[in-house]
C-alpha cells in the first residue's frame, strides 16, 4: 500500500514556542491531505483538510491561527502548532489522499506532542 | 449529516476463535466505507474498503467485510483470530454525495485477543 511519513514522530516543547509537524506521502501524489488530532483512548477528530496549492479548510472550533497548514507540493504538508500550550499536547496524525472520491485515505504514524 | 457507530467498546475473543467488530453507518447517499486498524501509538493501517460490487470485501491480513445495505451496516470480520490482532480498530465511512468528501470515523473498538 501507499505510504505516508511524518515527521517528528514525537517532540516535547516548552509553553509558548511554535512547532512544525511535516506530512509527506512517499510513493504518491496526494492531491488532498489531512490533518486529525486524536485524545487518549478516543476516534480520531479531523483539524482541517488541505488541497495542494490552496488555503486550507478549517473544521469549527478549530483555530487556525494556532494551527498553521500549508500543503505547498502535492507530496508535503506541515502543520505547525504556533505558541504552544499544555492543552495542545495531543497525539497529531496526517492522511492523505491521491484525487478521487473512491481513494483510500492512507495515514501517517502520527506525531506525538507534548508541551511542558 | 454523515456518522458511523461501534456499538462495542470492546470486543474480547479466544485466540483461534471467530471475530466480529460491528459497524453501523449514516448517510444521505450512498457510502464508501472503510475499516482501518491502529497498534498503540501508531497511526492507522488500512485494512479494507467497499466502493461498489461485491457485498463481501476482503482485505489484509484475513480480515473481510460485509457490507448490508437493508442493515447498514458494514461488519469485520475474521474466521480465526490471532493474538496479533489485537489492537484498535476503526469503521468509517465517506458519502459518495457529500461535497466535502469528509471521511467520518467511529469511536473504534479495541480487539483483546487472548491466548
Amino acid at each position: 500500500g501507499a505510504v505516508v511519513s511524518q515527521h517528528p514522530s514525537w517532540v516535547i516543547c516548552k509553553s509558548g514556542t511554535s512547532v512544525k509537524i511535516e506530512c509527506r506521502s512517499l510513493d504518491f501524489q496526494a492531491t488532498t491531505m489531512f490533518w486529525y488530532r486524536q485524545f487518549p483512548k478516543q476516534s480520531l477528530m479531523l483539524m482541517a483538510t488541505s488541497n495542494e496549492g490552496s488555503k486550507a479548510t478549517y473544521e469549527q472550533g478549530v483555530e487556525k491561527d494556532k494551527f498553521l497548514i500549508n500543503h505547498a507540493s502535492l507530496t508535503l504538508s506541515t502543520l505547525t502548532v504556533t505558541s504552544a500550550h499544555p492543552e495542545d499536547s495531543s497525539f497529531y496524525i496526517c492522511s492523505a489522499r491521491a484525487g478521487q472520491i473512491a481513494d483510500t485515505q492512507y495515514f501517517g504514524p502520527g506525531t506525538r506532542l507534548t508541551v511542558l | 449529516a454523515q456518522s458511523v457507530a461501534q456499538p462495542e467498546d470492546q470486543v474480547n475473543v479466544a485466540e483461534g476463535n471467530p471475530l466480529t467488530v460491528k459497524c453501523t453507518y449514516s448517510v444521505s447517499g450512498n457510502p464508501y466505507l472503510f475499516w482501518y486498524v491502529q497498534y498503540p501509538n501508531r497511526g492507522l493501517q488500512f485494512l479494507l474498503k467497499y466502493i461498489t460490487g461485491d457485498n463481501l470485501v476482503k482485505g489484509s491480513y484475513g480480515f473481510e467485510a460485509e457490507f448490508n445495505k437493508s442493515q447498514t451496516s458494514f461488519h469485520l470480520k475474521k474466521p480465526s483470530a490471532l493474538v496479533s490482532d489485537s489492537a484498535l480498530y476503526f469503521c468509517a465511512v465517506r458519502d459518495v454525495n457529500n461535497a466535502g468528501n469528509m471521511l467520518t470515523f467511529g469511536g473504534g473498538t479495541r480487539l483483546m485477543v487472548k491466548p
